[in-house]
């Protein structure tokens, strides 16, 4: 398999902070990277797409200036949920791409986001 | 129509008994991958295994295969041997299309090992 970290695992804030979450692909580079969203007892929602070197994409429904995402290297992407309210708590999920024909995703641990 | 669908929400199984659980895909693309996830109470998503639409045999890693049936459109997991560890959720996705990487996931199957 891969490594993906993410970090950090668990994360509490106070409403209208803003927060900040890494996502990095520990052994193979990583040009794309997603971000999803997990309710509890549901399965995962992809948020956005997120590109290195270039703008991210967002599903439908998915605020581009809520949920900031910067792929600044091949390894790391980065989300920040800005001005973050109760209503974003939840667990955020990252994968990695890793491109060798089966082109797999590969899961970070996930970080629990409780907005206080 | 759902893309994915896996019909157990929950299934009990004795440990060192083998499992089953069920995937069924809807797409209209001749280019697709099939794969299988578990996610553990921890939050992790591990990946298990991985059909291309186009491989003849099925895909097995260790304990696990993958039941690939084209015609109707299933993937079901085969988990032998089951160990206490294998209970979590369970997870199929696809992802259709040439140059399309994004997934699709199903609702999951939690599965529990009895001792």
């Amino acid at each position: 398999g891969a490594v993906v970290s993410q970090h950090p695992s668990r994360v509490i804030c106070k409403s209208g902070t803003s927060v900040k979450i890494e996502c990095r692909s520990l052994d193979f580079q990583a040009t794309t990277m997603f971000w999803y969203r997990q309710f509890p007892k549901k399965s995962l929602m992809l948020m956005a797409t997120s590109n290195e070197g270039s703008k991210a994409t967002y599903e439908q429904g998915v605020e581009k200036d809520k949920f900031l995402i910067n792929h600044a290297s091949l390894t790391l992407s980065t989300l920040t949920v800005t001005s973050a309210h109760p209503e974003d708590s939840s667990f955020y999920i990252c994968s990695a791409l890793r491109l060798d024909g089966k082109n797999i995703q590969y899961f970070g641990a996930g970080t629990r986001l409780s907005v206080l | 129509a759902q893309k994915i669908t896996q019909t157990q929400p929950g299934m009990f199984v004795q440990e060192k008994e083998a499992v089953t659980l069920d995937c069924t895909y809807d797409t209209s693309d001749q280019s697709y991958g099939l794969f299988w996830y578990k996610q553990p109470s921890s939050g992790e998503m591990i990946f298990l295994i991985y059909q291309g639409s186009y491989d003849e045999q099925n895909a097995t890693e260790g304990r696990y295969s993958l039941n690939f049936q084209k015609a109707r459109k299933s993937a079901n997991l085969v988990i032998s041997a089951s160990q206490l560890g294998d209970s979590a959720m369970y997870f199929c996705a696809m992802r259709e299309g040439l140059g399309n990487e994004k997934l699709t996931f199903g609702t999951g199957t939690r599965l529990t090992i009895i001792p």
